[in-house]
């Protein structure tokens, strides 16, 4: 099974800061790795797919990169709807897997 | 406008079954894998199971394997769960999501229903 760990767990943050969050990949996952935001009392919503795809619809400020074992979200100029907790995902092999998350505060 | 309606969750005790369904809009249906995803309260999100199109191929997380059954019925637009011999820990959050192939990330998600386990 693949392990993904993110940090932080928790970061606090206030309006208009960058935001970096991690992902490790136990291992080797190409770029078969993808972020979700959920809000409190909401389901997950795509953010990015394969690393660093954008999805249609999702504001310009969130970007992903990585590859391989070492992944990355942005978040540029954070606004305070994007107060949530952020999954990563690999689809690289079965179980499917998510990181533990990451609960953004503003 | 892709839509997910998840129902059937609730109150069950240890041991005993309850069918999810999910209702599927929006969207030609027998098109897509379909997964469930489930998240215990307060914590993160766990992969359950996936059904290709035709229902052909199933695949399941080890903790459910042989308790859990995916299906569907692409007439209905519908996606089901049933869970037999239920656990504590299959106590969750049950999320109906749409996936963009075999083995591949969720693109769109249902609200969920709620499954409590316990005597």
């Amino acid at each position: 099974e693949i392990v993904l760990t993110q940090s932080p767990d928790f970061q606090s943050v206030t309006p208009k800061e960058k935001v970096t969050i991690t992902c490790r990949a136990s291992q080797n996952i190409g770029n078969t790795l993808h972020w979700y935001q959920q809000k409190p009392n909401q389901s997950p919503k795509l953010l990015i797919k394969y690393a660093s795809q954008s999805i249609s619809g999702v504001p310009s400020r969130f970007s992903g990169s990585g590859s391989g074992t070492d992944f990355t979200l942005t978040i540029n100029s954070l606004e305070a709807e994007d107060a949530a907790t952020y999954y990563c995902h690999q689809s690289s092999t079965l179980p499917l897997t998510f990181g533990g998350g990451t609960e953004v505060e503003i | 406008e892709v839509q997910l309606v998840e129902s059937g969750g609730g109150l069950v005790q240890p041991g005993g079954s309850l069918r999810l369904s999910c209702a599927a809009s929006g969207f030609t249906f027998s098109n897509y894998w379909m997964s469930w995803v489930r998240q215990a309260p307060g914590k993160g999100l766990e992969w359950v199971a996936n059904i290709k199109q035709d229902g052909s191929e199933k695949y399941y997380v080890d903790s459910v394997k042989g308790r859990f059954t995916i299906s569907r019925d692409n007439v209905k637009n519908s996606l089901y769960l049933q869970m037999n011999s239920l656990r504590v820990e299959d106590a969750a959050v049950y999320y109906c999501t749409r996936v963009c192939g075999g083995i591949c990330y969720s693109d769109y998600w249902g609200q969920g229903t709620l499954v409590t386990v316990s005597s």
